[in-house]
């Protein structure tokens, strides 16, 4: 069965770094998602991605972070200035979408830790 | 927005009882509530879903139902066995105007008691 994929699937960074995360979703889905969970908490959207743009984004998601699809297959996103309130367990997601909502599938996650 | 209640927030039950965890929501235009089984340091995998024109789903022993003028749904899970023990997140999706964000509740997490 067809897996969202994540690496890396730990990153530690100093504050104020950019980092990147990189997803690979499954490959006939439409929709890709970045959602967080700070430890102990529950998952927070970030944002949704859709035909090469944005589609919806969360109060989170402010300038520091962007989402990109490089090619064909990846999904990353960007953070560019890590704060210590970064540090999180960030999950991609996607789905396939045909106009219903649709199950979204998660990838493994990257535990980002912020020092 | 959405806000998604989930209660309670742990659950301890004997191996074999049933396990019962509600959720709120306001959102009267939400039409999609899936449920995620999340184990230590894994990743949320969907256990059951259910669409707003329907008010019950079955999945051999997990059971998910949905009420919507109150706006409220649940799951239930019979015969629990320790394998079961987990944090499990309800959410909704809006789903309208391209809408396809998860607002998960809070998590609730099951210990089975063998």
């Amino acid at each position: 069965e067809p897996e969202v994929t994540q690496t890396p699937s730990h990153q530690v960074t100093q504050m104020g770094q950019e980092v990147i995360l990189r997803c690979v979703p499954i490959s006939n889905h439409l929709y890709f998602y970045w959602y967080r969970q700070i430890l102990g908490q529950k998952v927070e959207f970030l944002v949704s991605f859709y035909n090469n743009e944005i589609s919806e984004k969360s109060e989170i998601f402010d300038d520091q972070f962007s989402v990109e699809r490089p090619d064909g297959s990846n999904f990353t996103l960007k953070i560019r200035s890590t704060k210590l309130e970064d540090s999180a367990m960030y999950f991609c997601a996607s789905s396939h979408q045909t106009g219903a909502p649709d199950t979204q599938y998660f990838g493994p996650g990257t535990r980002l830790t912020v020092l | 927005g959405e806000n998604v209640e989930q209660h309670p927030s742990t659950l301890s039950v004997q191996e074999g009882d049933s396990a019962v965890i509600k959720c709120t929501y306001s959102d009267s235009a939400s039409n999609y509530f899936p449920w995620y089984k999340q184990e230590l340091g894994k990743r949320p995998q969907l256990i059951i879903d259910i669409r707003s024109n329907v008010g019950e789903k079955k999945d051999q022993r997990i059971a998910v139902t949905l009420n919507k003028t109150a706006k409220h749904f649940s799951l239930h899970i019979t015969e629990t066995q320790p394998e079961d023990s987990a944090v499990y997140f309800c959410a909704a999706i809006m789903g309208g105007a391209g809408s396809y964000q998860l607002t998960f509740g809070k998590g609730t997490k099951l210990s089975v008691i063998p």
